[in-house]
């Protein structure tokens, strides 16, 4: 069965300063992994993805993620906070051998980030 | 925008009632994934559809089944609603696996509010 861990209900980061969400997975083989946000009565948008390749992957509104294998961990990170960044982020995993059931994204329980002026 | 539509945007029914909650995803997409979103039980995925043809079942109840059509919109229908079936139920799609991409594009999701 695949897993996802977001350790932090919720991170404060004042606007300016770096941010990072912390994420672990696992999966039985090798994962694809991806990073969503959530604003307040929305639809989930899509902001990154890890497949294969370059461990540091770069997505929309700055954002960026580094996939660490080791660790299995997909940390979002942004080197500057935006006041506007403030929302519910989720990690999500899928097993590249994916099926039999375990065909869906499996998704952390979401973390709040709040951005303080 | 995603390009993946839902209706109704909100759904207010009684217990033991049936509902259908319809989905078109993104032009190009043949996949189609249900998702339900609730307070206790996070995001968890419910069913997998891919062409018409069912793919993949997830934490889905058997009072609850999906259908996909020729035309690629998908249904989703819950059937003897309990209180407990309150929540968001998002569609999601995604383009075909020969295309590279794998992420899954969120539609606005449909708020069914059981009393």
């Amino acid at each position: 069965a695949q897993s996802v861990a977001q350790p932090e209900d919720q991170v404060n980061v004042a606007e300016g300063n770096p941010l990072t969400v912390k994420c672990t997975y696992s999966v039985s083989g090798n994962p694809y992994l991806f990073w969503y946000v959530q604003y307040p009565n929305r639809g989930l948008q899509f902001l990154l993805k890890y497949i294969t390749g370059d461990n540091l992957v770069k997505g929309s509104y700055g954002f960026e993620a580094e996939f660490n294998k080791s660790q299995t961990s997909f940390h979002l990170k942004k080197p500057s906070a935006l006041v506007s960044d403030s929302a519910l982020y989720f990690c999500a995993v899928r097993d590249i051998r994916s099926g039999g059931g375990a065909d869906g994204l499996t998704f952390g329980k979401g973390t709040h980030l709040i951005i303080q002026p | 925008d995603s390009g993946v539509t839902q209706t109704p945007k909100h759904l207010i029914t009684a217990t033991g009632q049936r509902v259908t909650l319809r989905c078109s995803p993104r032009s190009g997409d043949l996949s189609v994934y249900w998702y339900q979103q609730s307070l206790d039980q996070g995001l968890q995925f419910l069913i997998h559809y891919y062409n018409g043809e069912e793919r993949a079942k997830g934490n889905i109840l058997e009072r609850f089944s999906a259908q996909q059509f020729p035309d690629l919109h998908s249904e989703l229908n819950l059937s003897s609603l309990e209180l407990g079936d309150s929540a968001l139920y998002f569609c999601a799609s995604s383009a075909p696996p020969t295309s590279g991409s794998r992420e899954q594009y969120f539609g606005p999701g449909t708020r069914l509010t059981v009393t």
